[in-house]
């Protein structure tokens, strides 16, 4: 089965600095997501991308957070200066153009102090 | 808008014994997608079924089995002889999109433990 690997696997930061969140999505795909899941709460869609832009956020997707892929392979998430209630479970995903399925990596656990 | 519901927050059941994860689902779409998903305690997502909203056909996966039906807007989850391995959280989710599994609304999950 491919792979969606995202790292780190763990980041801990102060409030107020920014983080990239990174992951490599299946090759062949796409469809590129970020969902996040607060401790204990359910997994939240915050954006999709496709053909080098953003296709939808959600209203938790503000400006202080943005995406990109920046070369063939990889896809980033960047906080530009993190909140106490940014941290989270942040998770990518990613589809090819008719797959029934969304292949999620291992997520990236963010605590922000 | 759409909305997925998982009332049970958790249930425990002792190895062999079937049990039944439920989810009920709010959407004004006609065409629609709904999943289930496992996390294990690895923290993954793994992906287990998609149904599309004209098919109501019930799937069965080896011991796995979903029941759609329409007319109640549900799509439970049955695992039958439950087996240690299966402790995780399951989330039921939805999709309004055309292509399917693009923004996905999750219900809460159902944390299920089994004991041996």
């Amino acid at each position: 089965e491919p792979e969606v690997t995202q790292t780190p696997s763990h980041q801990v930061t102060q409030m107020g600095q920014e983080v990239i969140l990174r992951c490599v999505p299946i090759s062949n795909h796409l469809y590129f997501y970020w969902y996040r899941q607060i401790l204990g709460q359910k997994v939240e869609f915050l954006v999709s991308f496709y053909n080098n832009e953003i296709s939808e956020k959600s209203e938790i997707f503000d400006d202080q957070f943005s995406v990109e892929r920046p070369d063939g392979s990889n896809f980033t998430l960047k906080i530009r200066s993190t909140k106490l209630e940014d941290s989270a479970m942040y998770f990518c995903a990613s589809r090819d153009r008719w797959g029934e399925k969304l292949f999620f990596g291992s997520g990236t656990q963010l605590s922000v102090l | 808008a759409q909305k997925v519901t998982q009332a049970q927050t958790e249930i425990s059941v002792v190895e062999k014994e079937d049990v039944t994860l439920d989810c009920v689902y709010e959407t004004r779409d006609t065409t629609y997608y709904l999943f289930w998903y496992k996390q294990p305690p690895s923290g993954e997502l793994v992906f287990l079924i998609r149904r599309n909203s004209f098919d109501e056909q019930n799937e069965i996966s080896g011991r796995y089995s979903w029941n759609f039906q329409k007319s109640t807007s549900s799509f439970n989850f049955t695992i039958t002889a439950s087996q240690v391995v299966d402790s995780a959280v399951y989330f039921c989710a939805l999709s309004e999109e055309e292509t399917s599994g693009s923004r996905l609304t999750f219900g809460e999950g159902t944390q299920l433990t089994v004991n041996p």
